[in-house]
């Protein structure tokens, strides 16, 4: 079975600085990879996904992800975060045929002005 | 569009009482479920359904039932609340449920078990 690891649980940055998340999972194959944002009291809206090709994913508000399959990681970047950043990321990982992606436990974003 | 709708937002139950927490979407999608989310914890799937009239259980299906009649609607229903069962809910939906789809999330509802 699938498996997800976001080793950060809190992440500060300044406004303006760079930003990376760190997602690992874990699964045989190659594996559909997704990160979610939560803004604060909101559902989950998709940042961006990976199934194949390009191992360089653009997403939205200006976000982007970079598949390793040797590191087997999907780390997401920003290049310079604003405040409205600031909220919970979700990295999760589905299979083919499985029904139902696994999510990470969430890595908190405080952006700080 | 609407996409997905729960009600309510809020809920304040005590120990032993029954509540059903519904979600409607309006995008025709064949797979729905119900997640909890936790501090630390992130989501867990509770009970998920791939088309009217079939449902199966997920990671955390203990306490809680789930019914889907229609296409539109995924209600979860609390047979006797605990207050392990204080939590926020997530409903979801997508078109196939095959792992690579994306999802679409309601607004949650945040339930306390007194």
């Amino acid at each position: 079975a699938q498996s997800v690891t976001q080793p950060d649980i809190h992440i500060t940055v300044s406004e303006g600085a760079s930003l990376e998340l760190r997602c690992n999972y874990s699964y045989g194959a190659t594996p559909y990879l997704f990160w979610y944002v939560q803004s604060p009291g909101q559902g989950l809206q998709l940042l961006l996904k990976y199934f194949s090709g390009d191992t360089l994913v653009q997403g939205i508000k200006g976000f982007e992800a970079e598949f390793k399959r040797s590191q087997s990681s999907f780390n997401l970047r920003k290049p310079s975060v604003h405040w409205s950043d600031a909220a919970e990321y979700f990295c999760a990982v589905g299979e083919g045929g499985s029904y139902i992606p696994t999510f990470g436990r969430g890595t908190s974003l405080i952006v700080h002005p | 569009n609407a996409g997905v709708t729960q009600t309510p937002k809020f809920q304040v139950l005590k120990t032993g009482q029954s509540m059903t927490l519904q979600c409607a979407q309006d995008m025709n999608h064949e797979y729905m479920s119900w997640y909890r989310q936790d501090p630390g914890m992130g989501l867990r799937l509770i009970h998920y359904s791939v088309g009217a009239g079939i449902t199966d259980q997920g990671e955390v299906p203990n306490g809680y039932n789930v019914s889907r009649s229609t296409t539109e609607d995924f209600p979860l229903r609390l047979l006797s609340a605990a207050p392990s069962q204080t939590s926020v809910y997530f409903c979801a939906s997508s078109t196939t449920g095959q792992g690579y789809e994306k999802l679409f999330f309601g607004s949650g509802t945040q339930l306390s078990v007194l």
